[in-house]
């Protein structure tokens, strides 16, 4: 199983950002996928899932604006970040869920993306 | 949303030793929490999931109990490698809320 992300980035605060993930060594159609980040020096935070079928959810602060989507075909999953905040800073990480559960098996190895003018 | 207390914030141990974290969910979550290992630079890691499977691979001086809203991470007979931080994550439902992460250092 590879995760690796990309696209990350520096951008001015209510610009937009699309990163991708694209993902090798399993199944990709089958698994639910997860957007997680991480703020500099700080904790895990929980941004969005993608089910197999294409049904999301989004955390709170992120809702309205950012949008997770993934194409099996390419085998890549994205998330398409609108109107950033100096806030969204922070190492983003995409993971695949574990078999059906809100658990995370595998993880990239994660995107910098730096919002600030 | 289902708020993750996790404690204590860092620790000091030394090699060999057995350390303990804990992690208080501000509701029952039936048991359905991970524990994650993260290496400075590095990714996390899937530990423990259910609150007591081992996920494969993972050394059997790891190991996770509790229920309800109480959890724990028991890591015995610390090994060099096992100086990390760990995190705790709500399984149960959206949002999927993570503790605020415990740094396990060497004394």
């Amino acid at each position: 199983v590879q995760l690796v992300e990309s696209g990350g980035g520096l951008v001015q605060p209510g610009k937009s950002l699309k990163l991708s993930c694209s993902a090798s060594g399993f199944t990709f159609s089958s698994y639910g996928m997860h957007w997680i980040r991480q703020a500099p020096g700080k904790g895990l935070d929980w941004v969005a899932y993608i089910s197999s079928s294409s049904g999301t959810v989004y955390a709170d602060a992120v809702k309205g604006r950012f949008t997770i989507s993934r194409d099996n075909a390419k085998n890549t999953l994205y998330l398409q970040l609108n109107s950033l905040k100096s806030e969204d800073t922070a190492i983003y990480y995409c993971a695949r869920e574990y078999y059906g559960y809100n658990y995370f098996d595998y993880w990239g190895q994660g995107v910098m993306v730096t919002v600030s003018s | 949303d289902i708020q993750m207390t996790q404690s204590p914030a860092s620790l000091s141990a030394s090699l060999g030793e057995t350390v303990t974290i804990e992690c208080l969910a501000s509701e029952d979550i039936y048991d359905i929490l991970a524990w994650y290992q993260q290496k400075p630079g590095k990714s996390p890691q899937l530990l423990i999931y259910d609150a007591s499977s081992l996920h494969t691979g993972v050394p059997s001086r790891f190991s996770g109990s509790g229920s309800g809203t109480q959890y724990s991470l028991k890591i015995n007979s610390l090994q060099p490698e096992d100086f990390a931080s760990y995190y705790c994550q709500n399984g149960l439902s959206a949002p999927l809320t993570f503790g605020s992460g415990t740094k396990l250092e060497i004394k």
